[in-house]
């Protein structure tokens, strides 16, 4: 069963600093891997997804990296702002896949002071 | 175009009593799956819907069912209610069946048992 762990569990950072987010997954064998935000008493918002042939994916401040071979993955956050305060999640397929559903972290804690 | 929508966006019941909780897909999508998010315990795995038959289940009791229908819509029933049955809910949506495809998630509904 694919396990995901999402370490820190909270981060507190000034405005302006560049950060990284880690996700350890065990299954190597994934499809894809996929970044949430999620604030509180909210839903999920996706950020970015990346499919297992690719490396990284970039949207705007966020790039995200994915490394099969150690079982990790990386989101980076340039320049951050007080509005990306949020919990954000890590979230694999199980058993590659087959199992239809994700499995998630249990997300950094990220707060920007200003 | 419409993301996932949910309702209601509030329930609160008492202990034992029943309660229907319902989804709409982004136009398009087959495949719905069901989260529960619970105080402290991160996202779990619910039910897995994919046009109209029930394609996996996580480590839930019996209690907690559910359908989709023609349109793909869905509706999570949650019987006998008990107090750790407190949680965010969320729904969420994908194009097919397709382990490659990106899930959506919708606002969530909060269920509160008293």
């Amino acid at each position: 069963k694919q396990e995901v762990t999402q370490i820190p569990a909270a981060l507190s950072v000034p405005e302006g600093e560049n950060l990284v987010l880690n996700c350890s997954f065990t299954d190597s064998a994934i499809y894809n891997l996929q970044w949430f935000r999620q604030d509180p008493g909210k839903g999920l918002t996706s950020l970015l997804l990346i499919q297992s042939s690719q490396r990284e994916q970039t949207s705007g401040r966020l790039n995200a990296s994915l490394d099969k071979s150690s079982g990790r993955s990386t989101l980076y956050i340039a320049a951050s702002q007080p509005g990306d305060s949020a919990t954000y999640l890590c979230a694999a397929p199980n058993y590659g896949g087959s199992q239809g559903n994700l499995i998630f972290g249990k997300g950094t804690k990220l707060s920007v002071k200003p | 175009e419409a993301g996932v929508t949910q309702s209601p966006t509030h329930l609160i019941k008492t202990r034992g009593q029943q309660v229907t909780l319902r989804c709409s897909p982004i136009s398009g999508h087959t495949s719905v799956y069901w989260y529960q998010q619970a105080l402290g315990l991160g996202l779990q795995f619910l039910l897995w819907y994919d046009e109209g038959e029930e394609r996996n289940r996580g480590n839930f009791p019996p209690r907690f069912s559910g359908r989709q229908f023609p349109n793909y819509s869905s509706e999570l029933n949650v019987n006998a209610l008990e107090l750790e049955d407190s949680a965010l809910y969320l729904c969420a949506s994908s194009f097919s069946s397709d382990p490659l495809n990106e899930q959506f998630f919708g606002p969530g509904t909060r269920l509160t048992v008293l």
